[in-house]
C-alpha cells in the first residue's frame, strides 16, 4: 500500500496567492521528509526538506510544515509565481530502513497569471 | 493503492562486476517505467525511459551500453549496471506510470561499488 499519499492530483492558484500542497503518510518511523519539483521530461529536483525533530522549515518563498501527530506535511508557496507551475512530489524516509525513499504520486500545480 | 517495489534495496559489489536492479509494479500494469539516479543535493536525474516491448530511451550523457534496461513485461523493468565502478555508486530509483498521468515511485536501490 502507498505509505505516502498526495490526495490532490491537481491544484490551481492565482499568481501572488498562496499555494498549499498536502501530503499524508502512514509509517510513524519516517523521520525525514522532502519535497521535489518536477517539470515535464525532467527528473524531480529537490526543493526543501524537514527532519522530524522540527515542525517547520522555511526557505525563501517555500515553507514546509510537519504535523507528526497527524502524520501530515504541507508545502506552502508564497507568493505563487507562474514559474512554480510543475508537479510536486513529497517523499519520506526512515533512518532505520537505510533511508529508502517513499514517494507520493504528485500534485500538479498550475499558477495562473 | 498502487505500489512499486525495487529489488534489492541495497547491494554492495566489487568493481568490474555487473549488478541487476528490478523494478516491479505490484498491482497495476505499467506501459512506461522511468529510471533515475540520485545525485548530491538529493535531486534525481532521469536516466532513461523504459517502454514495454521496445528499446529504452536514454537521456543525453547516459551510456546505454553501461546501463542496460529491459522492460520485459508490463510489470517488470530491470536496470543492469555493467562493469560497475566506484563512480557508479549511487541511489537508483524507478517509477512506473499506469495509463493515467500519475507516477508511482519505487523505494530505491542503494548501490555501493568497492
Amino acid at each position: 500500500d502507498q505509505q505516502v499519499k498526495q490526495n490532490s492530483p491537481s491544484l490551481s492558484v492565482q499568481e501572488g496567492r498562496i499555494s498549499i500542497l498536502n501530503c499524508d503518510y502512514t509509517n510513524s518511523m519516517f523521520d525525514y521528509f522532502l519535497w521535489y519539483k518536477k517539470y515535464p521530461a525532467e527528473g524531480p529536483t529537490f526543493l526543501i526538506s524537514i527532519s522530524s525533530i522540527k515542525d517547520k522549515n522555511e526557505d525563501g518563498r517555500f515553507t514546509v510544515f510537519l504535523n507528526k501527530s497527524a502524520k501530515h506535511l504541507s508545502l506552502h508557496i508564497v507568493p505563487s509565481q507562474p514559474g512554480d507551475s510543475a508537479v510536486y512530489f513529497c517523499a519520506a524516509s526512515a533512518t532505520n530502513t537505510g533511508n529508502q525513499f517513499y514517494f507520493g504520486t504528485g500534485t500538479s500545480l498550475t499558477v495562473i497569471p | 493503492g498502487a505500489v512499486v517495489s525495487q529489488h534489492p534495496s541495497r547491494v554492495i559489489c566489487k568493481s568490474g562486476t555487473s549488478v541487476k536492479i528490478e523494478c516491479r509494479s505490484l498491482d497495476f500494469q505499467a506501459t512506461t517505467m522511468f529510471w533515475y539516479r540520485q545525485f548530491p543535493k538529493q535531486s534525481l536525474m532521469l536516466m532513461a525511459t523504459s517502454n514495454e516491448g521496445s528499446k529504452a530511451t536514454y537521456e543525453q550523457g547516459v551510456e546505454k551500453d553501461k546501463f542496460l534496461i529491459n522492460h520485459a513485461s508490463l510489470t517488470l523493468s530491470t536496470l543492469t549496471v555493467t562493469s560497475a565502478h566506484p563512480e557508479d555508486s549511487s541511489f537508483y530509483i524507478c517509477s512506473a506510470t499506469p495509463l493515467a498521468d500519475t507516477q508511482y515511485f519505487g523505494p530505491g536501490t542503494r548501490l555501493t561499488v568497492l
